[in-house]
């Protein structure tokens, strides 16, 4: 099944602990990102990538890194995770041509305390 | 700057009722226009797209959308709401624009709740 897939799906931690939700997508796209998602704003992009060591910050970058050493795999790192880094997120990968949507995984939902 | 509204946090409709949830849009040129729906715990999913063609495009689960490029709007419908219909829906908007190109700029989503 062509899905794409974050782990873990909740994740509760103490400010400052470093954390990684991982993301692999299995249909060989191309195009990789993360989102936010927090009530009222929808969803805002925090990094993108376009292939294998190619990567870009979206909207709202501050307080995340993010690789892409493979091109199924698509990591979100928090170093330093801070309250306001509270939220849902999203993962999701769409293939190379111009008019595809996104497909998104299940969602991380992180509590940062 | 881009942008995407959906003018009302919630819609109530009856089951059975047509239903409307409104999209209207801000962005240069000629974007590519989606609908997602989010149910409970779970992730988006892909309802429909415009690309270009006719202005009534048609999705899953019965739902259609029309655009309209005069009044940037891009309205979700469905002619026959049902119970399970009930979630969170948000329409967003990719390039090609200035900046649009890599992502979805999405509005900031619309309850719907559909009362049996």
């Amino acid at each position: 099944e062509a899905q794409v897939t974050q782990n873990p799906r909740y994740l509760i931690t103490v400010t400052g602990k470093k954390l990684t939700v991982t993301c692999s997508q299995n249909m060989n796209h191309e195009y990789m990102s993360w989102y936010r998602q927090d009530p009222g704003l929808g969803l805002r992009q925090i990094y993108y990538s376009m292939n294998v060591e190619v990567t870009d910050k979206g909207d709202v970058p501050e307080g995340y890194k993010v690789s892409r050493k493979e091109k199924r795999n698509f990591p979100l790192i928090l170093e330093s995770p801070s309250p306001n880094q509270t939220s849902l997120y999203f993962c999701a990968s769409r293939d190379s041509g111009a008019a595809h949507g996104y497909t998104f995984g299940s969602g991380t939902r992180l509590t940062v305390v | 700057a881009q942008s995407v509204a959906q003018p009302e946090d919630q819609v109530n409709v009856a089951e059975g009722n047509p239903l409307t949830v409104k999209c209207t849009y801000s962005v240069s040129g000629n974007p590519y226009l989606f609908w997602y729906v989010q149910y409970p715990n779970r992730g988006l999913q892909f309802l429909l797209k415009y690309i270009t063609g006719d202005n009534l495009v048609k999705g899953s689960y019965g739902f259609e959308a029309e655009f309209n490029k005069s009044q940037t709007s891009f309205h979700l419908k469905k002619p026959s709401a049902l119970v399970s219909d009930s979630a969170l829906y948000f329409c967003a908007v990719r390039g090609p624009f200035s900046g649009g190109y890599n992502k979805l700029i999405f509005g900031a989503g619309t309850r719907l709740a559909v009362h049996p």
